[in-house]
């Protein structure tokens, strides 16, 4: 069945350094990607998405590409900041057509602490 | 719109006793999901309707949980009689599901603890 793993954390950064979360995914045929965000204590949030192959997801200076060949969505940012500290879910949901409504699988969560 | 809505959001009960999590998503969404989070298990689908009919429900740990969407506009997760091993965030999701596309929006989950 269609699962997503990611890099396990935590993930400990320095104000203003690189970041790179890792997630690869397996799917028949081309799902949609996602990856959420959760801060303490609320629900996770969409961050951003891509719906096909080679598509580039993009908000609040991150970013994430879907690589059909790699089966990955990686996601980055240039400079982190201690506000970004929170837990990152990758998920998916299955292409269109293939029995899927929506359902949506995600990864274990990876996450990240931002010290000033 | 003022997204999904779940209540209540913290609830503290005894062992045995039912429990009812409800959640209202957000209007003109035709999928609703439950889920349930802890530390060991991370985030777990436990049932998700398309147009209020329960598409898959295998991820419902066992009969004590059952779930209901009598209409577009509210759902509810039933546990009956709750265990301490059900303490949990449970959270609810809806989305807008048209020809393959649609994001999940979440609400602020209900804190579970049985005591």
């Amino acid at each position: 069945g269609d699962s997503v793993t990611q890099m396990e954390g935590p993930v400990t950064l320095s104000e203003e350094a690189f970041l790179t979360i890792n997630c690869t995914y397996t799917a028949t045929g081309y799902p949609s990607l996602f990856w959420y965000v959760q801060y303490p204590g609320e629900g996770l949030q969409l961050l951003l998405k891509a719906t096909k192959a080679d598509d580039k997801g993009s908000n609040k200076g991150f970013e994430a590409t879907y690589r059909k060949e790699t089966t990955s969505f990686h996601l980055e940012k240039g400079s982190v900041q201690v506000s970004d500290s929170a837990v990152y879910f990758c998920a998916l949901s299955g292409q269109h057509g293939s029995g899927n409504t929506g359902k949506l699988i995600f990864g274990q969560g990876t996450t990240l602490q931002v010290k000033p | 719109d003022a997204g999904v809505i779940q209540s209540p959001r913290h609830e503290v009960t005894e062992m045995g006793q039912e429990v009812t999590l409800r959640c209202k998503p957000i209007s003109g969404h035709n999928s609703l999901f439950w889920y349930r989070q802890t530390m060991m298990r991370g985030l777990e689908l436990l049932i998700y309707f398309n147009n209020n009919v329960p598409i898959d429900d295998s991820g419902m740990p066992e009969d004590r949980f059952s779930a209901k969407m009598p209409n577009a506009s509210f759902s509810t997760l039933k546990i009956q009689p709750s265990e301490p091993r059900d303490s949990a965030v449970y959270f609810c999701a809806s989305s807008l599901y048209i020809q393959g596309r649609g994001e999940a929006f979440f609400g602020q989950g209900t804190r579970l603890t049985v005591v």
